[in-house]
């Protein structure tokens, strides 16, 4: 079965600091995706990052890195320097099975609440 | 370039009775799913339309249904709302095709519903 885990509830750090969010994956499909979702106060799911599950390589946009690593079936999150504004609910996301109509829909961790304080 | 839009914003009823929920999809996509977030959880998909039909549905009863229109927005409907109801309801899009190309989705802000 499909499953994705986000064992850190909720994460503390002062502005500045570098934070790791962690996400590890279950999966028994040879290919798949791997995703990242913030959701600030307001409520809205902004898109971070897709990954392949062929493409190990780790990708850095600005603060933000991921390291994905498939022998420990793990896709972790680091914002580095961290701020305020950096403060939501992170959710790492999961593509599932292809269906007959070829389709695959989300499998979603938990979240990880992050607060930046100044 | 408008991104998704949902309204109403937020939605207050009590049990029993029925909501109607709407999205309009980023342009240039014509594939909407529904989400269901519960207070501290993560997204629950509900189902995706797709050329006016319904294309898949998750776990969830028939109380909750849905419709696509010929320019691609769509509505969630709920009946006979029960209090377990309340949540905030998102949209998302993307265009259809290749799997591997469109497994990208864009959400809305989400209607916030409250059933008391």
């Amino acid at each position: 079965a499909q499953k994705v885990t986000q064992a850190q509830t909720e994460i503390s750090v002062v502005e500045k600091e570098d934070v790791t969010l962690d996400c590890v994956y279950e999966t028994r499909d040879t290919t798949y995706y791997l995703f990242w979702y913030k959701q600030p106060p307001s409520g809205e799911l902004v898109f971070l990052i897709r990954r392949n599950s062929f493409d190990e390589q780790n990708e850095i946009s600005g603060r933000y890195s991921w390291n994905f690593q498939k022998s420990t079936s793990s896709f972790n999150f680091t914002i580095t320097a961290s701020q305020v504004v950096d403060s939501a609910v992170y959710f790492c996301a999961l593509s599932g099975p292809i269906n007959a109509g070829n389709n695959r829909k989300l499998i979603w961790g938990l979240g990880t609440s992050l607060g930046v304080n100044p | 370039d408008a991104g998704v839009t949902q309204s109403p914003t937020h939605l207050i009823k009590t049990r029993g009775q029925q909501v109607t929920l709407r999205c309009s999809p980023k342009s240039g996509h014509d594939t909407v799913s529904w989400y269901q977030q519960a207070l501290g959880q993560g997204p629950q998909f509900i189902f995706q339309y797709y050329e006016e039909e319904e294309r898949q549905r998750g776990n969830f009863p028939d109380r909750f249904s849905g419709h696509q229109f010929p320019n691609y927005s769509s509505e969630l409907n709920v009946n006979a709302l029960l209090l377990g109801d309340s949540a905030l309801y998102l949209c998302a899009s993307r265009p259809d095709g290749a799997v591997i190309s469109t497994d990208t989705q864009y959400f809305g802000p989400g209607t916030r519903l409250t059933v008391l």
